[in-house]
């Protein structure tokens, strides 16, 4: 079963513009992780952040941010003013702590960001 | 400079071939992955190590094999078994120390000809 859904495949937007990127999850378990990492071209995954189960204060980096709600089981991710460096395909992953596969990544099928000027 | 070092960045394999795959780390991290991505299929776990010898299949091990001789080295094999080994492959590491956050290499290119 899916644990980790991202329903947007592709979203478009022209410079400036906000965008918000959806990640839904599903686990049984009341301890776990959630994270977004960056994909750029170039294919390397670049930690964005991680959140744990229990923290469920919104996080701002810069134009970064992130809504955790546990009551809709979501983890969206805001870019405030988007910019063409942020065009990159996007994913969104759950850890349940140390399970069958160790604290290995259930990952969504991304969302791939096209910022156009 | 530390980090994940996945080499070699392009490989072409022959139909019927074995090519194995380097992931070097110098982050002194535990537990080492690979990681397979197809395009729109996200990434799936083929391997993971949480210990030096010590090793375990994930969700897509078939037609593939790893050792763990060294902390700081996980290299995967694709065996000639593996059916469609064309994609891209990514190995990680992570520690509690960091919260168990998990850190990638810049990935490999295996291409079946």
């Amino acid at each position: 079963a899916q644990k980790v859904t991202q329903a947007q495949t592709e979203i478009s937007v022209v410079e400036k513009e906000d965008v918000t990127l959806d990640c839904v999850y599903e686990t049984r378990d009341t301890t776990y992780y959630l994270f977004w990492y960056k994909q750029p071209p170039s294919g390397e995954l670049v930690f964005l952040i991680r959140r744990n189960s229990f923290d469920e204060q919104n996080e701002i980096s810069g134009r970064y941010s992130w809504n955790f709600q546990k009551s809709t089981s979501s983890f969206n991710f805001t870019i405030t003013a988007s910019q063409v460096v942020d065009s990159a395909v996007y994913f969104c992953a759950l850890s349940e702590g140390f399970s069958n596969s160790g604290y290995a990544l259930n990952f969504g099928k991304g969302t791939s960001l096209l910022v156009t000027p | 400079d530390g980090g994940i070092t996945q080499s070699p960045k392009y490989l072409f394999r022959k139909e019927g071939q074995n090519v194995t795959l380097s992931c070097e780390q110098n982050l002194n991290h535990d537990a080492m992955y690979w990681y397979r991505q197809d395009p729109g299929q996200g990434l799936r776990l083929i391997y993971y190590s949480q210990i030096v010898n010590d090793f375990q299949k994930g969700d897509i091990a078939e037609g593939y094999s790893v050792s763990r001789e060294k902390k700081e080295s996980f290299p995967l094999t694709v065996t000639s078994a593996q059916k469609n080994p064309t994609a891209f492959y990514l190995c990680a590491s992570s520690t509690r120390d960091s919260g168990n956050t998990i850190y990638f290499g810049e990935g490999s290119w295996l291409t079946v000809v």
